[in-house]
């Protein structure tokens, strides 16, 4: 099985700051990799598929980026909204989720 | 819009449960369906997914042979039947679409259902 490894596992931040999560996978994925935003009691949502392609309706302050291995997922000028745990997802092979990252304000 | 409504049915006998997905806003048959659940604390688990037809089913090895993914096609309806749960299985169970046929990622999902099992 596909393991995914995000980091940091809690990031504090402040609004507006730029952050940058990571998502390892213990085999190549190729871009078969999604992002998702996950707030307290709401359905989870898709930001990022395809490794860096923006899903429908997300503001382009999140990006997504990388291959193989390694993937990052950013988010520029942090809002208050953005606050909540993101999730890394593969099918290159089944599917998996990464543990969860959870952003928090500093 | 896109609307997927999660509910819980307790089987008689009380050890089995079924789930069902409502899906409403698109062409129900033209997208994989998935289960993905979350233990209270824990990240997001994939359990289930489900082809276009039916006809091809997945599951995740800690609930094979335990759980029954399927569709109703004709009344918009994913299911997934639980049986010998487990105290482990408590959750919040999220159905998700994908964008189509094939299972891939998710690009909407339920709100949740909680399931609580009895030890």
């Amino acid at each position: 099985d596909i393991q995914l490894t995000q980091s940091p596992t809690t990031l504090s931040a402040s609004v507006g700051d730029t952050v940058t999560i990571t998502c390892r996978a213990s085999q190549s994925l190729g871009s078969w990799l999604a992002w998702y935003q996950h707030r307290p009691g709401k359905a989870p949502k898709l930001l990022i598929f395809q490794a860096s392609t923006l899903g429908p309706g997300v503001p382009p302050r999140f990006s997504g980026s990388g291959s193989g291995t390694v993937f990052t997922l950013t988010i520029t000028s942090l809002q208050p909204d953005d606050l909540g745990t993101y999730y890394c997802q593969q099918f290159n092979n089944n599917w998996t989720f990464g543990q969860g990252t959870k952003v928090q304000l500093k | 819009e896109v609307h997927l409504l999660e509910s819980v049915e307790v089987q008689p006998g009380g050890r089995s449960l079924r789930l069902s997905c409502a899906a409403s806003g698109f062409s129900f048959i033209n997208h994989a369906m998935t289960w993905v659940r979350q233990v209270p604390g824990k990240g997001l688990e994939w359990v289930s997914s489900i082809s276009v037809s039916g006809a091809t089913t997945y599951y995740s090895d800690s609930v094979k042979g335990r759980f029954t993914i399927s569709r109703d096609n004709s009344n918009n309806t994913l299911y997934l039947q639980m049986n010998s749960l487990r105290v482990e299985d408590a959750a919040t169970y999220y159905c998700a679409r994908s964008p189509k046929r094939v299972i891939g990622y998710f690009d909407f999902w339920g709100q949740g259902t909680v399931l609580a099992v009895p030890s």
